[in-house]
């Protein structure tokens, strides 16, 4: 089955402007999780929406924000952007309920570069 | 969840096992060791995991010590395609936390031929 498939794959942006990001999970999968990524930090949890519900958020500013539809497909806005969001940005899904092995599915990214 | 402890890097010669160790020495009772990897410009990948008992599937082995204060990752016959970052992250399995993770700064595994 496909996986999990992360829309733009790269991206360019200017300091204030915004962007969205969208990820579709694999079929079946009803969470939907984001992470950023940067040479710096490192892999961070951002936010994680179940049921079009966000129940789980990393600590990040309000800039960053979520959505999920009711197909599970998501999306992920960040408004004012800053040179520092530059990054890229995972998304990855997994099952709730049996079988759940805890295992997250990622997608390969949407590389963004803020100028 | 807990915190884990990783070497930055490791060297492993192409053919033979990778043991890839990490402390978490303030582990929970239920909290699971979980091991991901994440290739150059890839997504992680998940390989692993286990509570207390040793595991193993078609990607590696997890040795879990006795009082779960480390474990180890054990690739048994590495290939060049095994060079990744290899996280061990640790956390309470639940409904409610299902997508979250935590990730450290992993160890970046170098297969050499």
């Amino acid at each position: 089955k496909a996986g999990v498939t992360q829309t733009p794959r790269y991206l360019i942006k200017t300091r204030g402007q915004q962007v969205t990001l969208s990820c579709s999970p694999i079929s079946g999968h009803r969470s939907v999780s984001w992470y950023q990524q940067t040479p710096g930090q490192g892999l961070q949890f951002l936010f994680e929406y179940f049921s079009e519900t966000q129940r789980n958020k990393g600590n990040f500013p309000g800039r960053f924000s979520g959505r999920q539809f009711s197909n599970s497909r998501s999306e992920m806005n960040v408004s004012t952007l800053e040179l520092g969001d530059s990054a890229l940005y995972l998304c990855a899904s997994s099952l709730i309920g049996l079988p759940n092995t805890g295992e997250l599915f990622f997608g390969e990214g949407s590389r963004l570069t803020v100028l | 969840d807990a915190k884990t402890t990783q070497p930055p890097s490791m060297d492993c010669a192409e053919g033979r096992a990778a043991n890839l160790p990490c402390n978490h020495s303030t582990i929970s009772g239920n909290e699971y060791v979980y091991w991901y990897r994440q290739i150059h410009s890839q997504g992680p990948q998940y390989i692993i995991h286990g509570l207390k008992n040793n595991e193993t599937n078609e990607m590696a082995s997890l040795i879990i010590t006795e009082d779960r204060k480390s474990s180890t990752l054990i690739l048994p016959h590495a290939t060049l395609r095994d060079t990744a970052v290899y996280y061990c992250i640790v956390r309470v399995d639940g409904s409610s936390n299902t997508g979250k993770l935590i990730f450290g700064q992993g160890t970046t595994l170098q297969v050499k031929p």
